[in-house]
């Protein structure tokens, strides 16, 4: 088995900070994904990495930036943390190709004031 | 657009009945469809999935039901234990060549002992 470590757990911003999320997995995946969870709905896709050095747009990558530094960490940026933005911020990652099993991290909770 | 659709926001079964669980979709392309449940406080955890060539998909007392024509499926869950107690997400992905998955906005059970 393997474990997904996201640091860190809860990160408290101020409104126009730039705030960096970290990832690392020890599964030896190839693919990995940010997601982020709002209260009631759902995930949705920031980006996501097929390999080391790609990155990939997911449906919500507008003010967040990322970076795949080596095959076991994904890292992602809150370009200018919004005002009273509360989400859970989930890191995940899986073996190439489809309908492969996605492991998620426990998430890096975010507010920002 | 929400392309995948979870009904009923919440759910409360007691103790051994069986909960139902349904997610329709709009994108025909979806061929995979894994259920996913989350604790609080923890990452969206794999619990069983079903490729759209078949109609039924069982595990232990989780069952799916699929009905291509319909783009609709049903997560049942016999005998229902309070450790059930969890969000479950439907999810699905299609023809990306990637694991890129869409969510629902989950159903938050509660099983009353």
């Amino acid at each position: 088995g393997g474990i997904i470590t996201q640091t860190p757990k809860f990160l408290i911003g101020q409104e126009g900070q730039k705030l960096t999320l970290k990832c690392q997995q020890n599964f030896n995946h190839d693919t990995m994904y940010w997601y982020r969870q709002d209260s009631g709905k759902g995930l949705r896709l920031i980006y996501y990495s097929i390999t080391e050095n790609d990155l990939q747009k997911g449906d919500l990558s507008e003010g967040y930036d990322a970076s795949r530094e080596k095959k076991s960490s994904f890292s992602l940026t809150v370009t200018s943390a919004q005002k009273n933005e509360m989400a859970v911020f989930l890191c995940a990652s899986s073996i190439a190709g489809t309908n492969t099993e996605v492991f998620f991290g426990k998430g890096t909770r975010l507010t920002v004031v | 657009q929400q392309q995948v659709r979870q009904s009923p926001q919440s759910l409360t079964v007691w103790e051994g009945e069986t909960a139902i669980l349904n997610c329709s979709y709009e994108n025909s392309a979806f061929d995979y469809f894994p259920w996913y449940q989350q604790f609080p406080g923890e990452g969206p955890a794999l619990l069983i999935s079903i490729l759209s060539v078949s109609d039924k998909k069982e595990d232990g007392r989780f069952t799916i039901f699929f009905n291509k024509r319909e783009k609709k499926l049903s997560l049942h869950i016999a005998d229902s234990q309070p450790g059930d107690s969890a969000t479950y997400f439907c999810a699905a992905s299609g023809d990306s060549g990637y694991n890129k998955l869409t969510f629902g906005k989950g159903t938050v059970l509660l099983v009353s002992p």
